[in-house]
């Protein structure tokens, strides 16, 4: 059963505009959230991250916020440009002995148009 | 530079042959995992450590196993590689768990 859901498998963007990308959770322990960027043939790169005890987190472009009783997340990055195409992953961390446990969701593909 | 380093890169072996694929970061970072990608299902953990001589596993561990004998290495080890481990692998490391994790290039393995 998925933990971390991206329900969206690409997204397409025209350069300039907002880009959302979305991430659903279904365990209430996690209390951590990150977002990653992997490139074709690169390991991810981390982006930004929050933490379960906030709902916004900022870093330039790049916005993350969180809706706990709604258990989603989402990314916002403002204003896309090409640059930014790459598949994007949402993930969740536990608790604890658990901290290790880094669950990813399958990923969604932003395409940002020229 | 600060990285992971897994080796090899690729690699094409034969179904029963007993494989090691290395990891090893310079950041002396508590945490390291290993995630294996395939197309659909995203990425998914393998087996996890905290610490020296501590490990876990993680989402899809079967087959796989993993040593953490030093803080900077963390070897994965298919002892019976079979076709379904057919994958692409990274190896990744974090100095803490709020830290996220800094990943390797990838290794790409084919089983046949």
């Amino acid at each position: 059963d998925q933990q971390v859901k991206q329900n969206s498998p690409s997204l397409s963007v025209q350069e300039g505009r907002i880009s959302i990308l979305n991430c659903d959770y279904t365990n209430s322990m996690f209390d951590y959230f990150l977002w990653y960027k992997k490139y074709p043939a690169e390991g991810p790169t981390f982006l930004i991250s929050i933490s379960s005890i906030k709902d916004k987190n900022e870093d330039g472009r790049f916005t993350v916020f969180l809706n706990k009783s709604a258990k989603h997340l989402s990314l916002h990055i403002v204003p896309s440009q090409p640059g930014d195409s790459a598949v994007y992953f949402c993930a969740a961390r536990g608790y604890g002995g658990s901290q290790g446990n880094l669950i990813f969701g399958k990923g969604t593909k932003l395409s940002v148009k020229p | 530079e600060a990285q992971v380093t897994q080796n090899p890169r690729y690699l094409i072996t034969v179904t029963g042959k007993k494989l090691t694929v290395t990891c090893s970061q310079n950041m002396n970072h508590e945490y390291m995992s290993w995630y294996r990608q395939d197309p659909g299902l995203g990425l998914r953990q393998i087996y996890y450590s905290m610490n020296v001589e501590v490990t876990d596993k993680g989402d899809v561990p079967e087959g796989y196993k993993v040593s953490r004998k030093e803080k900077r290495n963390f070897p994965l080890i298919l002892e019976s590689p079979s076709p379904n481990q057919t994958s692409l692998y990274f190896c990744a490391s974090s100095l803490s768990a709020q830290g996220g994790y800094t990943f390797g290039s990838g290794t790409r393995l084919t089983v046949v």
